[in-house]
């Protein structure tokens, strides 16, 4: 695709639920990143991925949290047993390699928990 | 750990003024490099401009430029002949190297008045 595609746009849970969602970066993208996004805050890094493995995930916040690419493109973000506080814009954005690299993001999955 | 501090929280500008917008650090690393992305109602980032701390000279795209202090730390933006479009939120970033994850600030959310 153009650019890069998170789905769902809106996601609505009930707390203790599972829920998924998925990041479709730039075709030929190495790096991909996972941020969390709060109302008024800006994005907080969560997990980067180069290739099929994760680079740094020191930003999951607990182990309800959890993200793989197993084929070095898709990334889906898991996040188990959610709580009312995990509600947040969740950003997927992907890049080329380099210091200066833009970052692509996606327009955000918005996951409310009820 | 890196940081970024932006201390105004909003701002606003009469359509066609200049308005500029500050950004802190705080690294101990000597090369680095700087973003400011903008966030449109629609939630996606999008990249203004950028610049590698290496380089002394400003970086400048058409109607937005940084004034980049190394010393102080320092990663202005400043927007001339501001539009009604430049309405959004503003982050300033941070990565200190390669394919390392940005580290954003808490935004400016700006306002262009007509």
């Amino acid at each position: 695709g153009a650019g890069v595609s998170q789905t769902p746009s809106n996601k609505v849970t009930e707390k203790g639920k599972y829920v998924e969602l998925r990041c479709d970066p730039i075709s030929g993208h190495t790096a991909l990143y996972w941020y969390r996004q709060s109302l008024g805050q800006g994005p907080e890094f969560l997990i980067y991925f180069q290739g099929t493995g994760a680079a740094d995930d020191s930003g999951l916040p607990n182990d309800r949290f959890f993200a793989v690419r197993p084929e070095g493109s898709v990334s889906t973000l898991k996040i188990q047993r959610t709580e009312r506080g995990d509600s947040a814009v969740y950003l997927c954005a992907s890049s080329l390699s380099g210091g200066l690299a833009e970052a692509f993001f996606g327009q955000g999955t918005r996951l409310t928990v009820v | 750990a890196q940081t970024v501090t932006q201390s105004q929280p909003e701002m606003s500008v009469q359509e066609a003024e200049t308005v500029t917008l500050s950004c802190t650090y705080d690294t101990s690393e000597n090369n680095y490099y700087l973003f400011w992305y903008k966030q449109p109602p629609s939630r996606q980032m999008i990249l203004v401009i950028r610049q590698e701390a290496y380089k002394q000279q400003n970086a400048t795209e058409n109607r937005f430029s940084v004034n980049f202090q190394k010393a102080a730390k320092s990663f202005s933006l400043k927007i001339s002949d501001s539009q009604l479009g430049d309405t959004a939120m503003y982050f300033c970033a941070f990565r200190y190297s390669g394919n390392t994850p940005l580290v954003f600030g808490k935004g400016t959310r700006l306002s262009v008045i007509a």
